[in-house]
C-alpha cells in the first residue's frame, strides 16, 4: 500500500499565508483531497480534485499538485482555521484509500 | 439536505464483533461508495473499507480478514463488522460518502466511540 506523509505541525500568523504540503508516490497517478477536523468534530472536505471546493468552504482555502506533493494553502489565515488538516488519496491500486498523518495547524 | 446517521454499540469486550450501521437520509445510494473510517483517540485517520449499491466492496489489506461491509438498499443503510476486537480497535468510527464524480469523502456521520476494554 503507498502512504502520505505530512508534518505533524504548523503555525502561521493570523491573516498569513501558509502551506500545508503532503507526499506520496501514489500522488503523480491522483489527486489528494483535503480535510479539516476541529476538536469534537467530524472532518470537513475542504478541496478535492484539481483545486476545487465544496459549497461553503471559503476562498482562501485552495489547492495544488506537483509531482509526488499536493499542497493545501491558506492565504490569509482566520483564528476559526486553526484544526487538524488530513491529505487522503487512492492508493497505487486504486481500490483503497490512504489518509496523511494530519498536520497540527496553530494559528497565532 | 442529505445526511448520514450511524448507531451502535460502544463498549464491547476483547474477542467479540463491533457491529455498526449508517442510514443515509436524503439521497439514494446509488452513484456512490459508503466507507467506514476510524480514528483512535488522538491519534489521525483510518480507512476500513466501501461499498456500494450493487454490493461492491473494498477493504483495508490491514484489516480485510476481520471486517464485513454489507449494504441494505431498500432502508438505504450499510454497516460494518469488525470481528475478534482488541483495545487496538478502541476508536471513533465514522461513516462518510464518496461520490464518484469527485473520489473524495464528501458527507461524514457524526461518529460513533467504540471502546474495547475487558
Amino acid at each position: 500500500s503507498s502512504e502520505l506523509t505530512q508534518d505533524p505541525a504548523v503555525s502561521v500568523a493570523l491573516g498569513q499565508t501558509v502551506r500545508i504540503t503532503c507526499q506520496g508516490d501514489n500522488l503523480r497517478s491522483y489527486y489528494a483531497s483535503w480535510y479539516q477536523q476541529k476538536p469534537g468534530q467530524a472532518p470537513v472536505l475542504v478541496i478535492y480534485g484539481k483545486n476545487n471546493r465544496p459549497s461553503g468552504i471559503p476562498g482562501r482555502f485552495s489547492g495544488s499538485n506537483s509531482g509526488n506533493t499536493a499542497s493545501l494553502t491558506i492565504a490569509g489565515a482566520q483564528a476559526e482555521d486553526e484544526a487538524d488538516y488530513y491529505c487522503n488519496s487512492r492508493d497505487s491500486s486504486g481500490h483503497h484509500w490512504v489518509f496523511g498523518g494530519g498536520t497540527k495547524l496553530t494559528v497565532l | 439536505q442529505v445526511r448520514v446517521q450511524q448507531w451502535g454499540a460502544g463498549l464491547l469486550r476483547p474477542s467479540e464483533t463491533l457491529s455498526l450501521t449508517c442510514v443515509v437520509y436524503g439521497a439514494s445510494f446509488s452513484g456512490y461508495y459508503w466507507s467506514w473510517i476510524r480514528q483512535p483517540p488522538g491519534k489521525g485517520l483510518e480507512w476500513i473499507g466501501e461499498i456500494n449499491h450493487s454490493g461492491n466492496t473494498n477493504y483495508n489489506p490491514s484489516l480485510k480478514s476481520r471486517v464485513t461491509i454489507s449494504v441494505d438498499t431498500s432502508k438505504n443503510q450499510f454497516s460494518l463488522k469488525l470481528s475478534s476486537v482488541t483495545a487496538a480497535d478502541t476508536a471513533l468510527y465514522y461513516c462518510a460518502r464518496v461520490p464518484n464524480w469527485i473520489d473524495s469523502f464528501d458527507i461524514w456521520g457524526q461518529g460513533t466511540m467504540v471502546t474495547v476494554s475487558s
